[in-house]
This record gives C-alpha cells, structure tokens and sequence, in this order.
C-alpha cells in the first residue's frame, strides 16, 4: 500500500526550533516529487514547497521562502519540514502529499497531517 | 501567482441532487487542474486531475470538465458521504501552485 505517515502533533513555543516528518512507503521515494501544504485553522491549503528527492531540487512558494526548510533523505525514504524559529501564526496542520507522475501532477497520496500549535 | 477563484463559497444541496461546483483561474492552466474532497478531520483527497480524469476509486459520479481558465466538478447525485468542502488546484504555473479557497457542500 502506498503511503506517507506523518510525525505526531508538535506544542511548541515561540522562538523554538521544529522538524516534522513525513516517511514514505509502497513505492520509489526518490522517484516522486513530495509537497508540503498548510492548513491554518478553519482556512484552506496552502502548498509552501516541493522537493524531488533523487537529487533534493527544492522550490518554495513566495510566501514560505525563507520561513522553512523542505529536505529529504533518501535512504530512510522520508521528508522533512523545518523551522528555526517559530511564530504564533505558524499554528496549523501540515500536510505532505505525493505527485501523482512528473513535474506537473496532481497530489494524489496525502499523508495524515501533523499538528503544530505554537504557544507561549 | 496563478489566483484560482472557487464559486459558490457554500453550496446547499439534497441528496440525490446534482451539485455544479465552480473555478476559475486568473491565466491559463491548460488542463492541469486537480479537485480535491477534504471532511472534517481528514486529509484532502484527490479526486479528479487533468480536469477530467477520475482518481484511483472515485465514484463515477464525480465528473470534471474545462480548460484553460474555467472549470467545473458536478456530482450527479448527492450521497451523503458527499457533503464536505472541495478544492481546485492549478498546477501548471508553478512557484506557487495554487489552490482555490473551497466550496462548502452543506446538505440543506
């Protein structure tokens, strides 16, 4: 069965530092492009970033340039979503999700999201 | 930045009715449009991509049309499991691909 499972929620402060995962099983990590989107609460997707893992080509969205960092390890087929220092409006759910085929693609395999509140 | 543009916000329907759930993209996405299901407390789920093609178990009725700017998915009778919000998503001009705000499905 082709899936992603996410790391469980995440209560943080801000100022803290935070990287969420996101493992890949049932097929060719490497293969597909991973996308990581955000879900704010009571709003819609959000994509932030893509990462094709055979060779880590990244590209961000505008708007998360410069807030996270989106890597890969190939070797343990799993995805990762970082911060180095978080904000109160970076409480949300992030999803990673799958590529369906190639560059242009639909997301067709998401994984379960993780929660993150960040809090004083 | 490719702004997709979903319409009506809520739509409330009967089971069994047919629901026409609308996007609009600001430029040209070609047919490189996916929608998406997403229920409460679960992740999105693809439904159709390239506009037209039904997703891996999707029931066939879910259908999608259009090209270019201007797109539709229509259920052609409501179940109940049906009621949920959906999402279009442009993924042609990327950085950034781009969803649309959502329709709520509401059952009247």
């Amino acid at each position: 069965e082709v899936q992603l499972v996410q790391s469980g929620a995440e209560v943080k402060k801000p100022g803290e530092s935070l990287k969420i995962s996101c493992e890949a099983s049932g097929y060719s990590f490497s293969g597909y492009w991973i996308a990581w989107v955000r879900q704010m609460p009571g709003k819609g997707l959000e994509w932030m970033g893509i990462i094709y893992p055979v060779d880590s080509d990244t590209r961000y969205s505008p708007s998360f340039q410069g807030q996270v960092t989106i890597s890969a390890d190939r070797s343990i087929s799993t995805s990762y979503l970082q911060w180095n220092s978080l904000r109160a409006s970076d409480t949300a759910i992030y999803y990673c999700a799958k590529v369906r085929q190639g560059r242009k693609d639909a997301f067709d395999i998401w994984g379960q999201g993780t929660m993150v509140i960040v809090s004083s | 930045e490719t702004v997709m543009t979903q319409f009506p916000a809520t739509l409330s329907a009967s089971p069994g009715e047919r629901a026409t759930l609308s996007c609009r993209a600001s430029q040209s996405v070609s047919d490189n449009l996916a929608w998406y299901q997403q229920k409460p407390g679960q992740a999105p789920r693809l439904l159709i991509y390239r506009a037209s093609t039904r997703a891996t178990g999707v029931p066939a009725r879910f259908s999608g049309s259009g090209s270019g700017t201007e797109f539709t998915l229509t259920i052609s009778s409501l179940q109940s499991e049906d009621f949920a919000v959906y999402y279009c998503q442009q993924y042609n001009n990327w950085p950034p691909i781009t969803f649309g705000q959502g329709t709520r499905l509401d059952i009247k």
